[in-house]
């Protein structure tokens, strides 16, 4: 079957440009979860979605970042005013209830760069 | 604050050399284990987890590791290693009692000479 997708695969932005991005997650996994990967700082916790609630936000790193998911399923990350240390790979997972316990399954990623 | 340790950031074997890559984790309460790898050009995939029992755990492709409670570690190993296991490979820890977000290590970085 289909796994996590995710778009575009690659964007390029001007410094205080927005962006969206966007996670299509296997279909019947009720939790979402978004991570950034970057040289300096590994992989990290975004947010965590069950249904359409975001019951974690923590790691998001600062009001700029806002996500939202409808329909218990596509979800989309915005960062508004971006700045060139936004450049990353944004990862987005899936994985069936309860969290914790079940594989979250990885997508591909959305390669950011801020110019 | 919770955080992943992995002691190895790259290493280089020949083939059919023993691996056993380093995880250390520090939190308190009870917490469930991973190990995640990434190939080149693909995604993030699940190797093996630990939730409870056996605290040797048994992955795909021949991994393995084990939780040791007293030293917070879960190491990942391997007694053969192939060129096809070159490859990211990621510690990671989830607290039982969240919203299984997943903490990172930094990743070591497996070079398998043919």
């Amino acid at each position: 079957g289909a796994g996590v997708s995710q778009s575009p695969s690659n964007k390029v932005t001007e410094k205080g440009k927005d962006v969206e991005l966007r996670c299509d997650p296997i279909s019947g996994h009720t939790a979402l979860y978004w991570y950034r990967q970057s040289l300096g700082q590994g992989l990290e916790f975004l947010i965590y979605f069950q249904g359409n609630s975001a019951p974690d936000k923590s790691g998001l790193p600062s009001d700029r970042f806002s996500a939202e998911r409808t329909g218990g399923s596509v979800s989309t990350l915005t960062i508004q005013r971006t700045q060139q240390e936004d450049s990353a790979v944004y990862l987005c997972a899936s994985s069936l209830l309860p969290p914790g316990v079940n594989e979250q399954f990885f997508g591909p990623g959305t390669r950011l760069t801020v110019l | 604050a919770q955080s992943v340790s992995q002691h190895n950031h790259h290493v280089i074997l020949s083939e059919a050399a023993s691996l056993e890559l380093g995880c250390n984790y520090s939190y308190g309460g009870t917490v469930n284990l991973f190990w995640y790898v990434q190939y080149p050009g693909q995604h993030l995939q699940l190797l093996l987890k630990y939730f409870s029992g056996d605290p040797l755990v048994k992955g795909i492709k021949g991994f393995e590791a084990e939780f040791i409670k007293s030293k917070f570690s879960f190491n990942l190993r391997k007694p053969s290693v192939q060129w096809s296991d070159t490859a990211e490979y990621f510690c990671a820890v989830s607290p039982s009692s969240n919203t299984g977000k997943l903490i990172f290590g930094q990743g070591t970085t497996l070079q398998v000479k043919p």
